[in-house]
This record gives C-alpha cells, structure tokens and sequence, in this order.
C-alpha cells in the first residue's frame, strides 16, 4: 500500500519567516496531493491541493510544489502569522474521491 | 455548504458495552464516507471506507466485527464500537466526499467524537 512520510514532526519560525514541510510517498499511482490544517480539538481542514498533471499551486501566502519523478511534494507558507499555528498534514491518494493516506504531521508554531 | 456532523461529541462508556457513532453530511449526498481513528498528537489513520448502499471496506488490521459500519442512506453512515473495551478509546473521526460533476471530489471532515472507555 501507500506510505507517506512526512517532515519534520515540528517546526517553529518566527513570525513573517517562511516555512516549508515536506512528503515522500511510495505509490507511483498516486495522483492527488491535499493539505490539512488541523488547529487544536478541531477537524482537519483542507487548505491546499495538487494533482499530478501539475507541477506548483499557489494560494495566496500559500503554495505546494510536487515532483512527480521524485515522489516527493512540499507545502510552503510564506510571512507566517500566529493563526497559521497549527499540524499539518500531507495526504496522497490516487484520485480525489478516494481513500488517503496521511502523513504523521508538523506541528507548526509561530512565534510572535 | 459541505459541511459534516458527528454524534456525540464525546462519549464516554463502560467496558463491554457499544457505543454507536453517528456521521452525518448535512448539505450534501454522500456516496463514500471514511472513518479513521486518531490518537492524542498522531496522524489520523484510516480504518475503512463506508458506501451507501453496499459493505464497508476495511483497512488491514481492523477488525471488522468489532468496527461495525452501515451506510444505509446517502448522509447518514454510522460506526459501531462493539464491546468496546479501554484500549478503543481514541479521537474518531469520519469524512464524506463531495463529488464534483467532473467525477472527483473533495474531503470534508466531521468534528470527530472522543471516546472513552473506562
């Protein structure tokens, strides 16, 4: 089956730093990419997604690089801010409609 | 729009007793639901894929008769922790898909339901 490794387990930066997680997966059928937010006691909210026939998303202070080759993928948040304090979670499914398997999550902190 | 419930928000229970959790997509029709299970600072882990209307596919290592899911309508599927016992406590969390008109979709998550069993 799939795995997906994730790193690091925990980062901090300084506010308006930038900072960057990153995924391995294994499944070279996989095509979809999401990113989770889960802030403390909450549900996981998607927040960025890529599949396959695209190489860079970009959202506003957010963007998720993949390589395909590689198998490898990163999500990368620009001028941080204390609400982007929270784990986040890389996931490769094969389609966006089917079952995902995560990776083990970043704690992110934004220090003021 | 898209948003999904749980019932309860928690629960707690006693040893050999089921507890029965409920997932529902409040403004949408779900054809595929998931339920994984979370623990405290850990990633969430898929435990099967609930289908309205047929058998629910369980991931390796989950037991199946213990795990009971019903998906009998399109916004409501359900997991049952049969004779739950202190080691099933844990964060569970479900998710449903809304598909696209394309054929994709895209996951929300309920707000999960912590069990604990004493």
């Amino acid at each position: 089956g799939e795995n997906v490794e994730q790193h690091p387990s925990t980062l901090s930066v300084q506010e308006g730093d930038s900072a960057v997680i990153k995924c391995t997966y294994s499944d070279s059928a996989s095509n979809y990419f999401p990113w989770y937010k889960q802030e403390l006691g909450k549900r996981p909210q998607l927040i960025i997604d890529i599949r396959s026939n695209v190489g860079e998303k970009k959202d506003q202070r957010i963007a998720v690089t993949l390589n395909k080759t590689a198998k490898h993928f990163s999500l990368h948040i620009t001028e941080t801010q204390p609400e982007d304090s929270a784990v986040y979670f890389c996931a490769a499914s094969r389609t966006n409609a089917g079952k995902s398997t995560f990776g083990d999550g970043t704690t992110l902190t934004v220090k003021p | 729009g898209a948003v999904v419930s749980q019932h309860p928000s928690w629960v707690i229970c006693k040893s050999g007793t089921s507890v029965k959790i409920e997932c529902r997509s409040l403004d949408f029709q779900a054809t595929t639901m998931f339920w994984y299970r979370q623990f405290p600072k850990q990633s969430l882990m898929l435990m099967a894929t609930s289908n309205e209307g047929s058998k629910a596919t369980y991931e390796q290592g989950v037991e199946k008769d213990k795990f009971l899911i019903n998906h009998a309508s399109l916004t409501l599927s359900t997991l049952t922790v049969t004779s739950a016992h202190p080691e099933d406590s844990s964060f569970y969390i479900c998710s449903a898909i809304l598909r696209t008109a394309a054929g994709g979709g895209t996951q929300y998550f309920g707000p999960g339901t912590r069990l604990t069993v004493l």
